[in-house]
């Protein structure tokens, strides 16, 4: 177990909806990840959250949206969804400069 | 921007040595990971090089080279187990965490 905490496991919706992934990070950990992993390909980084305030931010979609609260839980907004954006969405937390990330269990998303 | 290449695919022997490379370019440096992911798994972190040279924790090792933007993996004693996906990941500028594309490593009896 690393610690940190996804949830929905697993959703299941439809083309134009909007959903929203929570992650709770390792206790201690001021950054939070947000990444995309399509079948079989690898982890494509989205955004980054330190304490709250964005720091990093990759190949995010506009219809993607995040923040981080005060209590360092993060959220993942997805919105007007696209039959493409099924994937495994993977929330990490770290301490220092992001030199050792622990991940969560996932949130498989399937747009139907 | 930051880039990451390694092998998409490695078959090694049960009991075998095998090197994953990764070669990268950033902007911005701090240091090399490596991370395993099983099929269907979160990605779990096995070792980093924020300095050149090697580290190693137990079978694994993992070793850096600054000036050559070079790094790789090497796994000892391979076992059935370790069959996965290995991913190389550059920390850099602004806490940036950026993932290469993956190795699949088979391992075969």
């Amino acid at each position: 177990d690393s610690g940190v905490t996804q949830t929905p496991k697993h959703l299941i919706t439809a083309t134009g909806q909007r959903v929203t992934l929570r992650c709770s990070p390792r206790s201690g950990d001021l950054s939070v990840y947000w990444y995309q992993q399509s079948l079989d390909q690898g982890l494509q980084f989205l955004i980054q959250y330190y304490n709250g305030e964005e720091r990093a931010k990759g190949n995010i979609l506009e219809r993607f949206s995040a923040q981080q609260f005060p209590d360092l839980h993060s959220e993942l907004n997805l919105s007007s969804l696209e039959l493409g954006d099924s994937a495994l969405y993977f929330c990490a937390s770290s301490v220092g400069q992001g030199e050792k990330l622990f991940f969560g269990s996932g949130t498989q998303l399937s747009v139907l | 921007g930051q880039s990451l290449e390694q092998p998409s695919e490695v078959t090694a022997v049960e009991g075998a040595i095998v090197q994953i490379n990764c070669t990268y370019q950033t902007s911005g440096f701090y240091g090399l990971s490596w991370y395993q992911q099983h099929d269907g798994g979160a990605p779990t972190f096995l070792s980093y090089n924020g300095l050149d040279g090697l580290e190693e924790t137990g079978r694994f090792s993992s070793f850096l080279s600054r000036s050559d933007s070079y790094g790789y993996l090497l796994l000892q004693e391979l076992q059935m187990k370790d069959s996965a996906s290995y991913f190389c990941a550059v920390s850099g500028g602004y806490q940036k965490v950026t993932f290469g594309t993956g190795t699949k490593l088979q391992v075969i009896p």
